[in-house]
């Protein structure tokens, strides 16, 4: 069945410092991953995402890595912020591409 | 542009009454998908529809209906609330030219008692 989950549910890291927060899928069949994060008493937003064809993808202060042969899909935040302080959540696009499915989260703290 | 109106934000309802969740969109886009999420979990898929007309279940579909009878609008129905139904309840739009990037309303926190 398809299902997204995270190894680890918390991460506190230091002001400044990179943030890697990893995510195990188990659909190999899905052509996009996705990241989104959501602060505190809002609705998620999108952040990144990246299609199966590729390794890596670059954004803004982040970068998404995709490893296909063990299903494993990563976010690394450069120079950490208090601003970054949210819950992450992966998810993989099926089929229709409207169909979202999400991993459990991971809470990331920054601490200043 | 309002983006994606959720309503009510908060709600209590008894067990065994009904009630619909408000959804509504401004962007024209073609998908519309409800996912519920309780703490400390991820956001599962309710019901979701590709298209004015068109619905699908998700992974929890059991104890609620939709319809989309018009691209702006989604409700969300629960026919006899149960305490399992507690939750956080998110409605999300996506285009059809960027599937990935989910637009979310800021969420009904339902309780039922």
């Amino acid at each position: 069945g398809e299902s997204v989950g995270l190894h680890l549910p918390t991460l506190s890291v230091q002001e400044g410092d990179n943030s890697i927060i990893n995510c195990a899928y188990s659909n190999s069949a899905s052509d996009y991953f996705i990241w989104y994060k959501q602060e505190s008493g809002k609705g998620p937003q999108f952040i990144i995402d990246i299609r199966s064809n590729m390794d890596k993808r670059q954004g803004q202060r982040v970068t998404v890595l995709l490893n296909k042969t063990v299903k494993h899909l990563s976010l690394q935040i450069a120079a950490t912020q208090p601003g970054d302080s949210a819950v992450y959540f992966c998810a993989e696009n099926s089929v229709p591409r409207g169909k979202l499915i999400f991993g459990q989260g991971t809470e990331l703290s920054v601490k200043p | 542009n309002a983006g994606v109106t959720q309503t009510p934000k908060f709600q209590v309802l008894k067990t065994g009454q009904s009630m619909t969740l408000q959804c509504a969109q401004d962007m024209n886009h073609e998908y519309m998908s409800w996912y519920r999420q309780d703490p400390g979990m991820g956001l599962r898929l309710i019901h979701y529809s590709v298209g004015a007309g068109i619905t699908d279940q998700g992974e929890v579909p059991n104890g609620y209906n939709v319809s989309r009878s018009t691209t702006e609008d989604f409700p969300l129905r629960l026919l006899s609330a149960a305490p399992s139904q507690t939750s956080v309840y998110f409605c999300a739009s996506i285009s059809i030219g960027k599937g990935t990037e989910a637009f979310f309303g800021q969420g009904t926190r339902l309780t039922v008692v």
